[in-house]
């Protein structure tokens, strides 16, 4: 079992629509929960992080973290053809034998039609 | 102030032969990153070293071997590469809440 798993996608939505992309992680050890977004032939950027259970927003975006289950997401309001990227859910292991350890998962490639 | 650099962009090489992947922060990280990124597969964790002198096995760590050289420098070594290795490979320096990456490097094994 992979230790992070998202759904691939491909996600088309309309301008405006409301986005979520999800994921879910097996260790209960991690502590830092990312989003990062990468564009066409570039590396990733970090978009967001937090550590805890609840939302954490900024802007249009907002994580979730919901740590009894194991899930992770990110909504995007009022999405924008520039949103159009693919979308990592990371997650980092900030303690135990796996230290450090920054885990991705699959992606989800997102466009965003005007 | 470049961030992380990744040395070769492109390369081509051809089945049994090796070459390294050369990898420097300027950010003073303690952690550093290789992962290599193909179709639908995300980015898969090869190599991480936590800090300067120590290195750990990621997800596909087979057919590879790295050295964390010094806190600025990680480099990534195929001995014999394969075509399997075709790949973008991407390297990686971060602390904590953030990991910073370099362009990537495009590696066909033909």
């Amino acid at each position: 079992q992979k230790e992070v798993e998202q759904d691939p996608g491909p996600l088309s939505v309309p301008e405006g629509a409301i986005v979520s992309l999800n994921c879910t992680y097996s260790n209960s050890a991690f502590q830092y929960f990312m989003w990062y977004r990468q564009y066409s032939r570039k590396g990733p950027e970090l978009l967001m992080y937090t550590y805890s259970s609840g939302n954490k927003e900024d802007g249009r975006f907002t994580a979730q973290v919901d740590k009894s289950s194991k899930y992770i997401s990110l909504f995007i309001r009022d999405s924008q053809p520039s949103d159009s990227a693919t979308y990592l859910c990371a997650i980092l292991n900030a303690g135990g034998t796996s230290y450090g350890k920054l885990t991705f998962g699959q992606g989800t490639i997102l466009t965003v039609h005007p | 102030n470049a961030g992380v650099t990744q040395t070769p962009k492109f390369q081509v090489l051809k089945t049994g032969q090796s070459m390294t992947l050369q990898c420097a922060q300027d950010m003073n990280h303690n952690s550093m990153y290789w992962y290599r990124q193909d179709p639908g597969m995300g980015l898969r964790l090869i190599y991480y070293s936590a800090s300067e002198g120590t290195t750990d096995k990621g997800e596909v760590p087979n057919g590879y071997n790295v050295s964390r050289l010094n806190k600025r420098e990680f480099s990534l070594r195929l001995e014999s590469a394969a075509p399997s290795q075709t790949s973008v490979y991407f390297c990686a320096g971060g602390e904590n809440t953030e990991a910073f990456f370099g362009q990537g490097t495009r590696l066909t094994v033909v």
